[in-house]
């Protein structure tokens, strides 16, 4: 298995729809990101949970609902989306600072492709 | 603020010719971690090296090379002898000292495209 597995991969959903993104890491590490890729535009970082708690919110949208139920796996829900909401969502996993006393290198999934219509 | 400039958007080589892939880098802190990421066509970001700021040592891993240079704020990577599999967006990212959370997320440029010709 490869170290951190985002499923689905491809998504398409409507803008009345309620789905979510699902991202599990196999490495042992605490902490875990959420990452949008638009066309044209860097990666945007949107929600940071270190240790299971969430650190950091980059003024995401409420549509998006993150969830860390436990330091392996992060969820992302979405709701009343919108069109331009269409993007590559990668999920990552690193070591936390405060365990290591480094920055370590984050591991990211594959992402998913999402479409909204 | 921290920032990362990638200034070339896209760029096509042929096959056997080196290339190099621009990263400038801004930030406030004497204390940061610059990256470089590979970005296959399958979508998951590759991790290829992470340096401190304090380690100005050039590296060399293969036909991939690193070049940091703190008087001009720049990290730029070279692939010599390009292949086809090279062919990828590469992202330079960057990490500055820890927050009060302990934790600092990595701040990515816009990426390069890089088209290797065959």
């Amino acid at each position: 298995e490869t170290g951190v597995t985002q499923t689905p991969r491809h998504l398409v959903m409507g803008m009345t729809n309620k789905k979510s993104l699902k991202c599990e890491q196999h490495l042992g590490h605490n902490a875990m990101y959420w990452y949008k890729q638009s066309a044209k535009k860097p990666l945007e970082l949107m929600f940071v949970y270190s240790l299971e708690e969430r650190v950091e919110n980059n003024s995401v949208p409420s549509r998006f609902s993150p969830e860390c139920p436990n330091s392996s796996h992060l969820f992302l829900h979405l709701h009343t989306l919108q069109p331009e909401d269409s993007a590559l969502y990668l999920c990552a996993s690193s070591q936390d600072l405060s365990v290591t006393g480094m920055n370590t290198e984050a591991f990211f999934g594959q992402g998913t492709r999402l479409t909204v219509v | 603020a921290q920032k990362v400039t990638q200034a070339q958007t896209e760029i096509s080589v042929v096959e056997k010719e080196d290339v190099t892939l621009d990263c400038v880098y801004e930030t406030r802190d004497t204390t940061y971690y610059l990256f470089w990421y590979k970005q296959p066509p399958s979508g998951e970001l590759v991790f290829l090296i992470r340096r401190n700021s304090f380690d100005e040592q050039n590296e060399i891993s293969g036909r991939y090379s690193w070049n940091f240079q703190k008087s001009t704020s720049s990290f730029n990577f070279t692939i010599t002898a390009s292949q086809v599999v090279d062919s990828a967006v590469y992202f330079c990212a960057l990490s500055e000292a820890q927050t009060l959370s302990g934790n600092t997320p990595l701040v990515f440029g816009k990426g390069t495209r890089l088209s290797v010709i065959a």
